[in-house]
């Protein structure tokens, strides 16, 4: 059973550009939890999703970023004219319910010129 | 609302030495209390869960910890340190219902040979 799966592992952008990271949760995993770990902080949650629908979006910047989770395909992360500052790595993390253990997959490192 | 603080943003010990990893939490409701490690340029890895059964929880690795309610506690220790416990340890905390984790700043561990 593959674990989380994130790609890329690296992304590099311009600042102005689109990225979209993506999130392939573990076989039989519905919920989905995107988290951003700036440098040499701890991660903070930015959103929890279930197939086709946001559940908790309290930690989303209110501009710019956008996720979901559509009934087919991968969960994205999608983070539009992005700024020096939204330089960090991306975590995503699931589970097969709520309450349970969240598994994590290796991250995006975001890299913004 | 919730909160975490690790005491000490960098703990050095000898290998051999007793590991201890202080983390002091604040919640409204029965905490769930997570301890994870990362290993550089990698994902988050589960050591150990407290979800409001044994207050002492032995996790993988050798390591555990005690959830201690009176104190807000739930210090992370490993009798022995091996090298290869070198990492970042991230404490975190989530409720019942409460889908999002808590982190805190996270501990970086370097074990002195």
């Amino acid at each position: 059973n593959a674990g989380v799966m994130q790609n890329p592992r690296h992304l590099v952008r311009r600042r102005g550009q689109e990225a979209r990271l993506r999130c392939s949760p573990m076989k039989g995993h519905s919920h989905v939890y995107w988290y951003r770990q700036l440098p040499e902080e701890g991660l903070k949650f930015m959103v929890y999703l279930q197939k086709e629908n946001i559940i908790d979006e309290s930690g989303m910047p209110k501009e710019r970023f956008s996720a979901e989770f559509p009934k087919e395909g991968p969960s994205i992360l999608r983070i539009q004219q992005v700024v020096r500052g939204d330089s960090a790595a991306y975590f995503c993390a699931s589970s097969p319910g709520r309450n349970n253990e969240q598994f994590f997959g290796p991250g995006t490192r975001l890299t913004v010129l | 609302a919730q909160s975490v603080t690790q005491l000490g943003s960098h703990v050095s010990v000898s290998e051999g030495a007793l590991v201890l990893l202080r983390c002091n939490y604040s919640s409204s409701v029965p905490p769930y209390l997570f301890w994870y490690v990362q290993y550089p340029n990698q994902g988050l890895q589960l050591l150990l869960k407290y979800t409001s059964a044994a207050t002492l929880v032995k996790g993988i690795n050798g390591f555990e910890a005690e959830f201690k309610k009176s104190e807000t506690s739930f210090h992370l220790t490993k009798p022995s340190a091996h090298m290869s416990d070198a990492a970042e340890y991230f404490c975190a905390v989530s409720g019942l219902g409460a889908q999002k984790l808590v982190f805190g700043q996270g501990t970086r561990l370097t074990i002195n040979p």
